[in-house]
């Protein structure tokens, strides 16, 4: 069945630089997303890549897709505290209907 | 712009009791979804509706069901509150299967 895998924790110090790594298994997925979601609130869509695309920049956003490998990443220049959340990889297999599947979230911490 | 807004925020309920979450949305969707999300679990899908008077089951339907009577409203009824629902539920939607639009979120505590 479809799954999505990232680790739960990451840690790095404001200024520098945070990845976020994704694993897929579905690879008839047409889209693949990136979730925050802060404290006490819902998931606010970050940013999302199709899956005929290699690379897409937005900001302070990179995201990488490798469908060979089935990873995506997610990095972020220059971390904040405001960017401390936790981050959510989705995929939608193309299954006909209406079911994005969620990984368990990679917290983020950003150390001042 | 609502969105999606989500009632209510906190709910306390004991063990048997029923109770039902209130989802609508205001961006004429016809995609709408209730996923629950546990710690280190991430978000599990419980029932969707992909229109007006059609729904589904999703992956942890037990213990749940709703109704789309009209295309704004997707209600979450729980039958008989059971310890393992005290969860934080997310209400969805979004169009054509593209960008999920979440509620801000019900946290649920049964005892």
């Amino acid at each position: 069945g479809e799954d999505v895998e990232q680790s739960l924790f990451l840690s790095v110090r404001e200024g520098d630089s945070s990845v976020i790594n994704c694993t897929y298994t579905d690879s008839s997925s047409t889209y693949l997303y990136w979730y925050k979601q802060e404290p006490g609130a819902g998931l606010q869509l970050l940013t999302y890549i199709f899956s005929n695309m290699d690379m897409k920049q937005d900001q302070r956003l990179t995201v990488l897709l490798n469908k060979k490998d089935k990873h995506l990443s997610l990095r972020i220049a220059d971390t904040q505290t405001g960017d401390s959340a936790i981050y959510f990889c989705a995929e939608n297999p193309n299954t006909g209907g209406f079911k994005t599947i969620f990984g368990a979230g990679t917290r983020l911490f950003v150390k001042a | 712009n609502a969105g999606v807004t989500q009632t209510p925020k906190f709910q306390v309920l004991k063990t048997g009791q029923s109770m039902t979450l209130q989802c609508a949305q205001d961006m004429n969707h016809e995609y709408m979804s209730w996923y629950r999300q546990d710690p280190g679990m991430g978000l599990r899908l419980i029932h969707y509706s992909v229109g007006a008077g059609i729904t589904d089951q999703g992956e942890v339907p037990n213990g749940y069901n709703v109704s789309r009577s009209t295309t704004e409203d997707f209600p979450l009824r729980l039958l008989s509150a059971a310890p393992s629902q005290t969860s934080v539920y997310f209400c969805a939607s979004s169009s054509a299967g593209n960008t999920i639009y979440f509620g801000e979120g019900s946290w649920l505590t049964v005892v």
